[in-house]
């Protein structure tokens, strides 16, 4: 039962550049859950989505980024005209159902802006 | 509001030493409670949880209590190893507030042989 997969693990963009992350939740997971891990900082949320709908994007920044999941193929989120400052790594996490309280990690993007 | 507070690091202990890793939460719901694991260049691992006030979780050796009298879910084990060493991050979920996850800024571990 393969985990939660992202892609890239490291992606490199110069300023003003657009950045696509890619998540795929495990097997039966209707559920995606984005956070961005600044460096020496713990996890931040940005959003929260179900199958083409976003339910929770309180900590998304309202400008630039934008996360999607279609009825078919993964998760996306976007940053469009990248800065330097949005340089960390992005956390996508699955959880089987709204109620569920275990959400399951995958291995993350690091993301570099020069 | 929702809010996790963990032992700064880093934390340098010597193989087969004893490991606590403090963290306390404040919560406006009843939470559940997490620790996760980092490895390095790696995602985060659950290792251990507790649904409600007076579990225990466990695994690999490591346990919390859920202490809800002191909003703590310390992580404690007995004999640390090498392969211990690694960022631990304590967390909270709060369904009456949505399914999001808080974070606790981390805890680095190194253990020396």
């Amino acid at each position: 039962n393969a985990g939660v997969m992202q892609n890239p693990r490291h992606l490199v963009r110069r300023r003003g550049q657009e950045a696509r992350l890619r998540c795929s939740p495990m097997k039966g997971h209707s559920h995606v859950y984005w956070y961005r891990q600044l460096p020496e900082e713990g996890l931040k949320f940005m959003v929260y989505l179900q199958k083409e709908n976003i339910i929770d994007e309180s900590g998304m920044p309202k400008e630039r980024f934008s996360a999607e999941f279609p009825k078919e193929g993964p998760s996306i989120l976007r940053i469009q005209q990248v800065v330097r400052g949005d340089s960390a790594a992005y956390f996508c996490a699955s959880s089987r159902d709204r109620v569920a309280d275990t959400q399951y990690f995958g291995p993350g993007t690091r993301l570099t802006v020069l | 509001g929702n809010s996790v507070t963990q032992m700064e690091g880093p934390v340098t202990l010597s193989e087969e030493a004893f490991l606590t890793i403090n963290c306390t939460y404040t919560a406006t719901g009843y939470p559940s409670l997490f620790w996760y694991v980092q490895y390095p260049g790696e995602g985060l691992q659950l290792l251990l949880k507790a649904t409600k006030a007076d579990d225990k979780g466990s695994n690999k050796g490591f346990e919390a209590t859920y202490r809800k009298e002191t909003t703590s879910f310390h992580l404690e084990k007995g004999s640390v190893q090498v392969s211990d060493s690694a960022v631990y991050f304590c967390a909270l979920s709060d369904r009456s507030t949505g399914n999001q996850f808080y974070f606790g800024t981390g805890t680095s571990l190194t253990v020396i042989p």
